[in-house]
Order: structure tokens, then C-alpha cells, then sequence
């Protein structure tokens, strides 16, 4: 597709449930990035792949938090068990390099845990 | 680990005048710096970069932004706003032996007619 693009753009969950978000990047591109951005706030970072490898997964709040990217285009973040504080949204971001000197945004998926 | 702060919330000015919105880094090794700018209902956006070379790198929308080692800071700036700069400002710094992109917490603009 012509950019990132992520699905749902809106996902309410129940305290407890699992979630899934999708994130298709831009054909080609060997970087990708999971970020969590809470209202009011800058994008926080969660992990980060090149191609199926998962090379940094330092900023992932908990082990309920997980990442994967088996063919090392689309990724998917599940958050098992949903918390009130999990509520913010999740942006992805590619890049064409391993440099990472320009980072490609999807729209994000507003996750709202009640 | 590298940490990236915007001092002010929210940046004023009137349109046409000059516009500048600050950034300050840490880093342990070489940054790599860079401001992407959010509009509403729409994704970031990069605007520059910073790798290496001349301190003053110039981008999109006639946005420019200036190194400054020793005050480690990355400023971005802009000779004459127009109301359509108005949108919220993210500065992010990259250590070059890292691959992880810290963001700072923005600034929003407000460019008054």
C-alpha cells in the first residue's frame, strides 16, 4: 500500500480481554517500530524489528505486552489480560533502512480498556 | 539511555513573524535528531534529520533546525509562520549505536492570524 496502515483504528475492550493489533508497514520496509501514546503525551517507545527479528523489546510495559513479525512484513502487538492503564494509543512506524533516518507513521489504533 | 525534553507545552506566535520551538538531548554517544510534526486526526509526519555534517538542516514546509552540540540542543525554527504550521511538534534523538527512537512529549503551536 502506499503507507502504513493499521487496523482497528478503534478497539474497546473489556478490563481482562485479550486484544490484537495489526500493523501492515510499507511494502519493503525492513524496520519496524510499536509505540504507545497516551493522551497528552509523546509517542513512548515499545520494541522495534528489522525484518522478523525482534532486536528490542525494552520498551514493553509488562509481559502481558507482546510483539511478532514471523515473516517480517506485518507485525501484530497483543496485550493479553487488558488494563485501564493499557488504555492510549498504539502508533507503528516503518523505515525503509536499518539506519532508521526516516520513519514512516500509520494513524494508530485507539485502544479504550473499561 | 538517551532522553529527549521539550520545555515548553505550548508555543504562541503571530503569523508571519518568526517561530522557533525548543529541544534538548542526551545522549551517550552521536545523536541523530529529528522533528516530526502531528496534525489533527493524522499520523507523524517528518519534517528533518540530523546525522552528520552542516548544524543547520533544512526540511519540509520551510522548516529548518539547528545543531548545537555544546547546549545539546536541536531547536527547530521556521522565518515566517503560516496558520497552517499549526499542529503539535515531536523532537526524537537516536544514539547511533542504538536503534531505539525516543520522542519527546511535543509542543503544540499555535500560530495566530
Amino acid at each position: 500500500g502506499a503507507g502504513v496502515s493499521q487496523s482497528p483504528r478503534y478497539k474497546v475492550a473489556k478490563r481482562g480481554q485479550d486484544v490484537a493489533l495489526r500493523c501492515d508497514p510499507i511494502s519493503g520496509h525492513v524496520s519496524l517500530f510499536w509505540y504507545q501514546q497516551a493522551l497528552g503525551q509523546g509517542p513512548e517507545f515499545l520494541t522495534y524489528f528489522q525484518n522478523e527479528a525482534q532486536l528490542d523489546k525494552s520498551g514493553l510495559p509488562s509481559d502481558r505486552f507482546f510483539a511478532e513479525r514471523p515473516e517480517g512484513s506485518v507485525s501484530t502487538l497483543k496485550i493479553q489480560r487488558t488494563q485501564q492503564e493499557d488504555s492510549a494509543v498504539y502508533l507503528c512506524a516503518s523505515s525503509s533502512t536499518g539506519t532508521n533516518e526516516k520513519l514512516f507513521f500509520g494513524s494508530g489504533t485507539q485502544l479504550s480498556v473499561l | 539511555a538517551q532522553s529527549v525534553a521539550q520545555p515548553e507545552d505550548q508555543v504562541n506566535v503571530a503569523e508571519g513573524n518568526p517561530l522557533t520551538v525548543k529541544c534538548t538531548y542526551s545522549v551517550s554517544g552521536n545523536p541523530y535528531l529529528f522533528w516530526y510534526v502531528q496534525y489533527p486526526n493524522r499520523g507523524l509526519q517528518f519534517l528533518l534529520k540530523y546525522i552528520t555534517g552542516d548544524n543547520l538542516v533544512k526540511g519540509s514546509y520551510g522548516f529548518e533546525a539547528e545543531f548545537n552540540k555544546s547546549q545539546t540542543s536541536f531547536h527547530l525554527k521556521k522565518p515566517s509562520a503560516l496558520v497552517s504550521d499549526s499542529a503539535l511538534y515531536f523532537c526524537a534523538v537516536r544514539d547511533h549505536r542504538d536503534d531505539k527512537i525516543i520522542f519527546g512529549k511535543g509542543t503544540r503551536l499555535h500560530i495566530l492570524p
